[in-house]
């Protein structure tokens, strides 16, 4: 079946301004993740959803950074007031359960979206 | 918090030949789990392995196995035969309970001809 794929590729915007990326995960997949990447680094996590709710929140950086699922396939990670320190490359990766710590659920991630704040 | 390190920022590797990438973690946690994930160009995150802390036997995926020390709290990838298509960055990564990955900075790794 196909992969998880995120909307757009490249998104380049300028700063102050609000930016929306897409996730969709693969099809029956309950549980779907955020991380960002900047360069050079290893992705960073941001949020996890189990569902349409939030179960981990703890990586946003701030309150300029919000994402939702609400009908617990698509999510859309929500960018205001954009900063030149918010480039990166965004990746969303979803998983068939959540698991715990006694699963080896395994993230599937998507090819990224790179955004680009001028 | 958990922490991953990948000390070698670029390794190369004639093809053909064998190459080992090193990570090491820091938990307090005893069950988790650890992998390897290979990124292209393509920006593509893919699944190279996994390991159970609760399993010894080492983790093997044809051309890929690991080196898993549980008390020196090391997880190093060997590739056998390396291969041009190999030529990707390479992360690992820890999970415990609460499912989010916690990577390494990652390690370039150039096969050459």
């Amino acid at each position: 079946g196909a992969g998880v794929s995120q909307t757009p590729s490249n998104k380049v915007t300028e700063k102050g301004k609000y930016v929306e990326l897409r996730c969709d995960p693969i099809s029956g997949h309950t549980a779907l993740y955020w991380y960002r990447q900047s360069l050079g680094q290893g992705p960073e996590f941001l949020i996890y959803f189990q569902g349409t709710g939030a179960a981990d929140d703890s990586g946003l950086p701030n309150d300029r950074f919000f994402a939702v699922r609400p009908e617990g396939s698509v999510s859309t990670l929500k960018i205001q007031r954009t900063e030149r320190g918010d480039s990166a490359v965004y990746l969303c990766a979803s998983s068939q359960t959540s698991g715990g710590a006694s699963s080896t659920d395994t993230q599937y991630f998507g090819p990224g979206t790179r955004l680009t704040v001028l | 918090a958990q922490t991953v390190t990948q000390s070698q920022p670029e390794m190369s590797v004639q093809e053909a030949e064998t190459v080992t990438l090193s990570c090491t973690y820091d938990t307090s946690e005893n069950n988790y789990y650890l992998f390897w994930y290979k990124q292209p160009p393509s920006r593509q995150m893919i699944l190279v392995i996994r390991q159970e802390a609760y399993k010894q036997q080492n983790a093997t995926e044809n051309r890929f196995s690991v080196n898993f020390q549980k008390a020196a709290k090391s997880f190093s990838l060997k590739i056998s035969d390396s291969q041009l298509g190999d030529t990707a960055m390479y992360f690992c990564a820890f999970r415990s309970y609460g499912n989010k990955l916690v990577f390494g900075a990652g390690t370039i790794l150039r096969v050459k001809s």
